[in-house]
Order: C-alpha cells, then structure tokens, then sequence
C-alpha cells in the first residue's frame, strides 16, 4: 500500500542529545513536510522541501535540521540545540508544493518525542 | 496575513445527535479552506475542501461545511454523529502567495453513547 511511514512511533531521549526522526514516502510526492503538534496549538511548520537537494525553513525550524538525497526520504533531526522538544511530530507529503491545487496533504502517523 | 480561528476548543455531542464545529476565517480574498481530522495518535486526514466552486462543500463520512464569505465562516457539519467521529479537528486556510497550510488551534470532538 502506498503512504508515508514516520519511525520510530516512540522515542525517548536525555537533554543534550540528538535524534534522528525518519519518514519514508512511496507516493511519488515531490514535497514533503514536517510538522510539530502541541496541545491546543495546533501544527507549526518546521522545514519543507519541495524538491530532491532542497530544503526551506518553516515557522519554528530553529533547533531542528533536515535532509532530502532522495526523493522518498525527508529525515528530521532535532538537535541539543531545540529548547523545549518534547512533542509529536508529523510528516506529511503532496504531489506539488504547497499541497498542489487541491492544499491536500498526505500524513504519517507521527512520532511522539519525550525528553527525560 | 490569512488565518483561521476555531471558536470551540471541545465540542460534546450525543450519538445520533448533530455535530457543528465552528471555524472562522481572516483573508482579504477568496480562500481556499479545508477541514482535516485526526484520531488518537495519528496522523490527520483529509476532510473536504472548498475552492472557490460549490459554496457547500460534501466530504467523507457524512460531513459537509459551507463556505459564508458574508460570515468570514466554514463551519463543519454532520447530521448524526457516530462513536467514530470522537476525534480531533482541524480547520485550516491555504496561503495564496505562498501556498502555506495555516492550521487552526483544533476542536476536539467527543461523542457520547
């Protein structure tokens, strides 16, 4: 089946380190996104890319980074530097950038990210 | 700048009973407006759209919303809520120069056997 796959679902991690959350696509898309979800907040953009070897800035990006070598992969990092990233993160993708005509936005089913 | 306002943090509804989740926009044109639903730990889904087409706008699983430019609104709608619409909702508004997805805050819906 085609879709987006986001792992790991669940991730710990100690103040101070990095971690590397992975999301797969076999869509097709050409745009790929990732969001922050917080209580009552709503999603905020972290980083897009709407092409292989490019990347964009969202709203909130400081703290995070990201890659995009290959079509199908869009791997974010949150860095020591990210104050307060305890959080689920969302990837999605679309056929065009910004969602294409249709805004319409395929999503993972997320990683939640806790900081002991 | 384009946003959305969700007026309802958490709607409570009994089975078989209406739904109507409230959602106001800010633009100085014509938007192009959706409506996304996210169960427990998901990820969200594509509700419906409106695009500048049909002011009442049909989705899936019975919902449906229409597009008031008079009331700055795009209300969402069911007639009979199921078990399986307890779930969390998000209006959201396309940006026209960058094509950006402004999401709301988010209603959460709980039905009620």
């Amino acid at each position: 089946d085609g879709g987006i796959t986001q792992s790991p679902k669940y991730l710990f991690r100690k103040e101070g380190q990095n971690v590397t959350l992975s999301c797969e696509q076999n869509l097709n898309h050409d745009a790929m996104y990732w969001y922050r979800q917080d209580p009552g907040q709503g999603l905020r953009l972290i980083y897009y890319s709407q092409i292989v070897n490019d990347f964009q800035k969202g709203d909130i990006a400081e703290g995070y980074s990201v890659s995009r070598e290959k079509k199908e992969s869009f791997p974010l990092t949150v860095t020591s530097a990210q104050k307060n990233p305890t959080a689920f993160y969302l990837c999605a993708s679309s056929m065009k950038a910004s969602g294409g005509n249709t805004g319409e936005l395929f999503f993972g089913e997320g990683s939640r990210l806790t900081v002991l | 700048a384009q946003s959305v306002t969700q007026l309802d943090s958490h709607v409570s509804v009994s089975e078989g009973t209406p739904v109507l989740l409230r959602c106001n926009y800010s633009s100085s044109y014509s938007p192009s407006l959706f409506w996304y639903v996210q169960h427990p730990n998901k990820g969200l889904q594509l509700l419906l759209k409106y695009t500048s087409a049909a002011t009442l706008v049909k989705g899936i699983n019975g919902f449906e919303a229409e597009f008031k430019k008079s009331e700055t609104s795009f209300h969402l709608t069911k007639p009979s809520a199921h078990m399986s619409d307890a779930a969390e909702y998000f209006c959201v508004v396309k940006e026209r120069n960058t094509g950006k997805l402004i999401f709301g805050q988010g209603t959460t819906l709980q039905v009620k056997p």
